[in-house]
């Protein structure tokens, strides 16, 4: 089935530094979405993306769609404590099928 | 909006017993998934509906797990005979089918077998 390769597993940054994480497919994907998993709690959604080469900002996260739609990166600037979690990317091929979800990347901020 | 509304929030049972995870889905959805989160296979797709129709089962793992919508606003997940190795956390999530509508998630069921 097809398969998102998310990286970095986890990663252990200062407050204040800027984060970056990415999601490749050997598949091409029509839509992606960034979500945030905070402990105890279900995936929120953080940014849609829905057409090649879109890049998006939401306050401190940015985040693109790559052009040959086989990629994603999300970019968290100036970390803060609250910023951990994990963050999922998810591809979609069209409105009609189901999320294909990468495997996530657990962030930590040390404050 | 209430969001997407899962119970219950932790169960804890026996080797054996059945077990029933409830979802009722964002007014307005017509797409409800199942999903199964844990460490080591992350989120795996269960099952979906749309229009409170089953479309893809394929994730099921084995005929002990089974899912029902009977109507827009209500579904369960039922695992019988329960076993240890589905010790996980159950999410229910739904969305309007097509166009630009995202997947909402519920804060799922944490289901421990003992």
């Amino acid at each position: 089935g097809q398969q998102l390769n998310q990286s970095p597993q986890s990663m252990f940054i200062q407050e204040g530094e800027d984060v970056s994480m990415n999601c490749t497919s050997s598949s091409i994907f029509n839509t992606w979405l960034w979500y945030k998993q905070d402990p105890g709690e279900g995936p929120v959604l953080l940014i849609a993306l829905y057409k090649a080469g879109e890049l998006t900002s939401n306050g401190r996260l940015t985040a693109q769609f790559g052009i040959t739609r086989k990629d994603s990166f999300l970019n968290i600037s100036a970390s803060i404590p609250s910023d951990v979690g994990i963050y999922f990317c998810a591809g979609q091929i069209s409105g009609n099928t189901p999320l294909v979800f990468g495997k996530g990347t657990r962030l930590s901020v040390i404050a | 909006d209430a969001g997407v509304i899962q119970s219950p929030r932790h169960e804890v049972t026996e080797m054996g017993q059945e077990v029933t995870l409830r979802c009722k889905p964002i007014s307005g959805h017509n797409s409800l998934f199942w999903y199964r989160q844990t460490m080591m296979r992350g989120l795996e797709l269960l099952i979906y509906f749309n229009n409170n129709v089953p479309i893809d089962d394929s994730g099921m793992p084995e005929d002990r797990f089974s899912a029902k919508m009977p109507n827009a606003s209500f579904s369960t997940l039922k695992i019988q005979p329960s076993e240890p190795r589905d010790s996980a956390v159950y999410f229910c999530a739904s969305s309007r089918t097509g166009g630009d509508s995202p997947l909402h998630f519920g804060n799922g069921t944490r289901l421990t077998v003992t």
